[in-house]
């Protein structure tokens, strides 16, 4: 089955504890992407990657790193969480980016809270 | 900077009526524009977009999208509701000169049986 997967699900941690949110996707995806969603503030891009060793920041990267060592794998790295990254994370891949353009495709989500 | 409004928070519509969820956009370039639908406790599902061409677009579960360039909006519609459409519905834009893409802030949409 296509899918993109996140692991943990769901992951309460204290300040300051360095943690990894995994991401992989089946498709053999080109573009892969890490968002955060907030109430009222919709979802925001962190980071994303067109391929292997390619990645950019998005809106609101500060705070995040990723790699992309693998075309599959995309994890999101919080070094020093901080409780203002208590949020919903959703990982993303979609077929190619530019002048492509593909849809997106979402995995299940990671609840993060931070205390 | 490209940017996408969703003005309602909240849209009801009774079952059987058609509904209408807005969206506009701004971005320099070309736009590249997405809706996608939440259900409760779920990942985002895509349901259709606009790239080029015909200004209305088609996608899942009966909805569709007209892509009006001179208002800069792209807003989703569906002829006759159901309650199953209830849902959170969020519009996407990515700009032709980078792989940004910029979600909006989402519509909660009720159908009232």
């Amino acid at each position: 089955e296509a899918q993109v997967t996140q692991n943990p699900r769901y992951l309460i941690t204290v300040t300051g504890k360095k943690l990894t949110v995994t991401c992989s996707q089946n498709m053999n995806h080109e573009y892969m992407s890490w968002y955060r969603q907030d109430p009222g503030l919709g979802l925001r891009q962190i980071y994303y990657s067109m391929n292997v060793e390619v990645t950019d920041k998005g809106d609101v990267p500060e705070g995040y790193k990723v790699s992309r060592k693998e075309k599959r794998n995309f994890p999101l790295i919080l070094e020093s969480p901080s409780p203002n990254q208590t949020s919903l994370y959703f990982c993303a891949s979609s077929l190619g980016g530019g002048r492509f353009s593909y849809e997106q495709y979402f995995g299940p989500g990671t609840r993060l809270t931070v205390t | 900077a490209q940017s996408v409004a969703q003005p309602e928070d909240q849209v009801n519509v009774a079952e059987g009526n058609p509904l209408t969820v807005k969206c506009t956009y701004s971005v320099s370039g070309n736009p590249y524009l997405f809706w996608y639908v939440q259900y409760p406790n779920r990942g985002l599902q895509f349901l259709l977009k606009y790239i080029t061409g015909d200004n209305l677009v088609k996608g899942s579960y009966g909805f569709e999208a007209e892509f009006n360039k001179s208002q800069t909006s792209f807003h989703l519609k569906k002829p006759s509701a159901l309650v199953s459409d209830s849902a959170l519905y969020f519009c996407a834009v990515r700009d032709i000169r980078d792989d940004k893409i910029i979600f909006g802030k989402g519509t909660r949409l009720h159908i009232l049986p």
